[in-house]
């Protein structure tokens, strides 16, 4: 079944670490989201890709950096320079002109130890 | 810029009861509008949507939700609720004009009492 994978589900980091979290899609999608989620904040979006080796900051991208060299894979890493790092990722995909929405992946839980 | 408004953060219900989860947007030209839930720890998943055509979209769980072009909104319905609906709802607008990104709502949880 195609999807789009999430990968840890839970990630602890120290403090002045950087940490990549990974999302795969095998859904042949063109444009790949993150979103960060806290608690009664609904989801901001970090940064976004359209198309393979370009991608625009999004609502809240200080403190975070994307890569998109292959189409299936864009992972987000989040930087030292991130003060408030415990939430909630989402990864998302979607495809053509948006009549089928986001497809969302299960989620990665970080959390600054 | 649009923007998506889930009127409220929670909705308290008790089982077996109707809800109504209320959205409403700002755009002034046609959309596309959806309806996610979130469990606790996961991913979103879709529920229903609305492209075009009858202005009643019924979606999966017994979830159904109507668009009113004139009041711009688009609120989600069931007629009796279950403990297992108890979730975070988000409502999300595409702007036809602005290629394919969403709007995201707040989210709305509903917590279904016995």
């Amino acid at each position: 079944d195609g999807g789009i994978t999430q990968s840890p589900k839970y990630l602890f980091r120290k403090e002045g670490q950087n940490v990549t979290l990974s999302c795969e899609q095998n859904l042949n999608h063109d444009a790949m989201y993150w979103y960060r989620q806290d608690p009664g904040q609904g989801l901001r979006l970090i940064y976004y890709s359209q198309i393979v080796n370009d991608f625009q900051k999004g609502d809240i991208a200080e403190g975070y950096s994307v890569s998109r060299e292959k189409k299936e894979s864009f992972p987000l890493t989040v930087t030292s320079a991130q003060k408030n790092p415990t939430a909630f990722y989402l990864c998302a995909s979607s495809i053509g002109q948006g009549q089928a929405g986001y497809t969302f992946g299960s989620g990665t839980r970080l959390t600054v130890v | 810029a649009q923007s998506v408004t889930q009127l409220d953060s929670q909705v308290p219900v008790f089982e077996e009861a109707p809800v109504e989860l209320r959205c409403n947007y700002s755009s002034s030209v046609s959309v596309y509008l959806f309806w996610y839930v979130q469990y606790p720890n996961q991913g979103l998943q879709l529920l229903l949507k609305y492209l075009s055509g009858s202005t009643l979209v019924k979606g999966i769980n017994g979830f159904e939700a109507e668009f009113n072009k004139s009041q711009t909104s688009f609120h989600l319905r069931k007629p009796s609720v279950h403990i297992s609906d108890t979730a975070e709802y988000f409502c999300a607008v595409r702007n036809n004009n602005a290629g394919n990104m969403l709007t995201f709502g707040g989210g709305t949880r509903l917590m279904v009492k016995p």
